[in-house]
């Protein structure tokens, strides 16, 4: 089955603790994608990776720490400096910029 | 100004009602767009793409571009209740490396 998965489907976080999504793809894809979306409001690009061990900010990275070690995996880590993380999480991949597919996403809650 | 404008709505139907979604853009170097499909705690998912201006037909699904208003559209004929969904439209210009995405306009469609 050829696709993308992120992991956990739900995550708890305490005040000032790192928290790390997990996002793996199989689709051979050399690009991947992490949003965040808050109710109301759309995609918003927090990093980008074009390639392996290379990887940019996107509009919203304050607070957010990336790594692209493999082509199948991005994970992102969200820190104790991230003052408002509660949210929807989503990770993509593509071939090309344009044609972007979705995980199904990590919603993760602040306690 | 947000570079996509998207009314959020929610916008609710009846059964086999015509449907029309709409999304404005202000960047004239986009030349590539996109309509995403996202239902309730789950990843978009690619619905329709279409390059430059004009129509493009996929089943009950037709994507209009009009770059001379900067307009984009999405058009559902004998809408279903499974359509019920928040549309996402997003754009590219050819040299950009991420998307911008409206909002989102949630749907409805009442059997």
């Amino acid at each position: 089955d050829g696709g993308i998965t992120q992991s956990p489907k739900y995550l708890f976080r305490k005040e000032g603790q790192n928290v790390t999504l997990s996002c793996e793809q199989n689709l051979n894809h050399d690009a991947m994608y992490w949003y965040r979306q808050d109710p109301g409001q759309g995609l918003r690009l927090i990093y980008y990776s074009q390639i392996v061990n290379d990887f940019q900010k996107g509009d919203i990275a304050e607070g957010y720490s990336v790594s692209r070690e493999k082509k199948e995996s991005f994970p992102l880590t969200v820190t104790s400096a991230q003052k408002n993380p509660t949210a929807f999480y989503l990770c993509a991949s593509s071939m090309r910029t344009d044609t972007q597919y979705f995980g199904p996403g990590t919603r993760l809650t602040v306690l | 100004q947000k570079e996509v404008e998207q009314d959020p709505g929610p916008l609710s139907v009846p059964e086999g009602a015509i449907v029309s979604l709409n999304c404005t853009y202000s960047n004239s170097a986009f030349q590539y767009f996109m309509w995403y499909r996202q239902y309730s705690r789950k990843g978009p998912e690619l619905l329709m793409y279409t390059y430059s201006s004009g129509n493009k037909e996929d089943g009950r699904f037709t994507a209009q571009v009009d770059k001379s208003s900067k307009y984009i559209s999405l058009f559902i004929r004998d809408s279903q209740p499974s359509d019920s969904a928040t549309y996402l439209c997003a754009s590219i210009s050819g040299s950009a490396r991420q998307l911008t995405f409206g909002s989102g306009t949630q749907l409805t469609v009442l059997p």
